[in-house]
């Protein structure tokens, strides 16, 4: 069973920085390209970060460029994401999400076929 | 890169059917059929029930189906069930840097 579950979620203060863990289980993740989805309370589903399997590529959305890093541990079976000069609008549940097979018909991106549950992030002082 | 368009809610009642669309512009959902919508009840993940544009993963009923005319796609529910009853994004890739763009959701209401 696919699986991708969450981790490193905290309550820490603006200009603060914090390190997510996402860890795969149930397939290989050296195959696929993973992404960091975010969602502020309340409000919609916001991309954030894409790493290939062999972190060749790696996108951020520019609401995180310059501040957040996407790494990948293949072996260890784990996605990271360093969040530093956390802001208040950072508040939000993370979610690691897979993407399609690199051999998929349809193309990276196309879809994110499992999610983990979800990490909360809170910004307060 | 914005986000795609949906509209905040739709509501119908059982039986019925309702359609949510998605319009993004020629450069997203008018160039890829990389077109994918997710469910999401509330205080859940995202789950996929649509994927390039028309598809349905295992699992996903057939009420669900997806469609696409220019730089609008649709995701039409039929036979509505009260577990419809959830949050629905829509999402593109772009083929750029900004890789996925998701629509700002739209509530859907089982009467």
């Amino acid at each position: 069973e696919v699986q991708l579950v969450e981790s490193g979620g905290a309550l820490v203060e603006p200009g603060g920085s914090l390190r997510l863990s996402c860890v795969a289980s149930g397939f290989t993740l050296k195959t696929y390209s993973m992404n960091w989805v975010r969602q502020a309370p309340g409000k919609g589903l916001e991309w954030i970060s894409y790493i290939s399997p062999t972190s060749s590529t790696i996108y951020y959305a520019d609401s995180v460029k310059g501040r957040f890093t996407i790494s990948r541990d293949n072996v260890q079976n784990s996605v990271y994401l360093q969040m530093n000069s956390l802001r208040d609008e950072d508040t939000a549940v993370y979610y690691c999400a897979r993407d399609p097979p690199l051999t998929s018909y349809y193309g990276s991106g196309s879809y994110f076929d499992y999610w983990g549950p979800g990490t909360l992030v809170t910004l307060s002082s | 890169q914005s986000a795609l368009t949906q509209p905040p809610s739709v509501s119908g009642s059982p039986g019925q059917s309702v359609t949510i669309s998605c319009t993004g512009t020629s450069s997203d959902v008018g160039h890829y059929n990389r077109v994918s919508w997710y469910q999401q009840p509330p205080g859940t993940a995202p789950k996929l029930i649509i994927f390039a544009v028309s598809n349905r993963p295992s699992g996903v009923p057939d009420r669900f189906s997806g469609s696409k005319s220019g730089n609008t796609a649709s995701l039409t529910i039929s036979g509505l069930q009260a577990e419809d009853e959830a949050d629905y994004y829509c999402s593109s890739y772009t083929g750029t840097s900004t890789y996925v763009v998701f629509g700002g959701g739209t509530k859907l209401t089982v009467l």
